[in-house]
């Protein structure tokens, strides 16, 4: 599993109120990327992170915003969860070694906005 | 990157080889052919890549045709814990990391 760790696995929030999920990893590894997953829409992009401080964003990056401050952990905030934003989201990592270029994915978190 | 066309479902008999085709005409010539699948409620997992050589590793086996144009992964010996969605993906393998573009998939279905 790459060492990625997902927290919370389950949330359920309500329409309005802030939510922060957290992604952690133990192996020093500089992309990490957040991915949301809806039924007929396959993965999407939402943001990721080339290295410390450096974020770039996604296909869907409206409404939420990320944070690295440090290496091992990358942060995607809902500033105001909408219906909308129900999804499972997945953190993932990149490992390059010669010519692969391989992400590996956390659990997952399964965030329900009501 | 590329755009891949895969079927959207297909089923294999337990025990048979499940041969799983991807089209993707317009692929360049630095882009690679990855396969990953996503077991139900799991994250996605990485399966096999290439460039334009056949692969083999101990999950499948990477056909990709002469013109690049179109590919088959193949599970030998396809088991019920192989049910799942498998995406192809083209993306070139380089040093940004990459992001990967997920189509819809194959859903597999092995039965017993």
């Amino acid at each position: 599993d790459a060492g990625i760790t997902q927290s919370p696995r389950h949330k359920v929030t309500e329409t309005g109120t802030p939510v922060t999920l957290r992604c952690h990893q133990t192996e020093n590894h500089r992309y990490m990327y957040w991915y949301r997953q809806d039924p007929g829409h396959g993965l999407r992009l939402i943001h990721y992170s080339y290295g410390v401080k450096d974020t770039d964003k996604g296909e869907v990056s409206d409404g939420y915003s990320v944070s690295r401050s440090k290496t091992e952990d990358f942060l995607l905030t809902l500033e105001s969860a909408t219906s909308s934003q129900t999804s499972v989201y997945f953190c993932a990592i990149s490992l390059r070694a010669g010519s692969k270029n391989i992400q590996y994915f956390g659990a997952g978190t399964r965030l329900s906005v009501l | 990157d590329a755009k891949t066309t895969q079927p959207t479902s297909m089923d294999c008999a337990e025990g048979r080889a499940a041969n799983l085709p991807c089209n993707h005409s317009t692929i360049s010539g630095n882009e690679y052919v990855y396969w990953y699948r996503q077991i139900h409620s799991q994250g996605p997992q990485y399966i096999i890549h290439g460039l334009k050589n056949n692969e083999t590793n101990e999950m499948a086996s990477l056909i990709i045709t002469e013109d690049r144009k179109s590919s088959t992964l193949i599970l030998p010996h396809a088991t019920l814990r192989d049910t799942a969605v498998y995406y192809c993906i083209v993306r070139v393998s380089d040093n940004q990391g990459g992001k990967l573009i997920f189509g819809q998939g194959t859903e597999l279905s092995v039965k017993p």
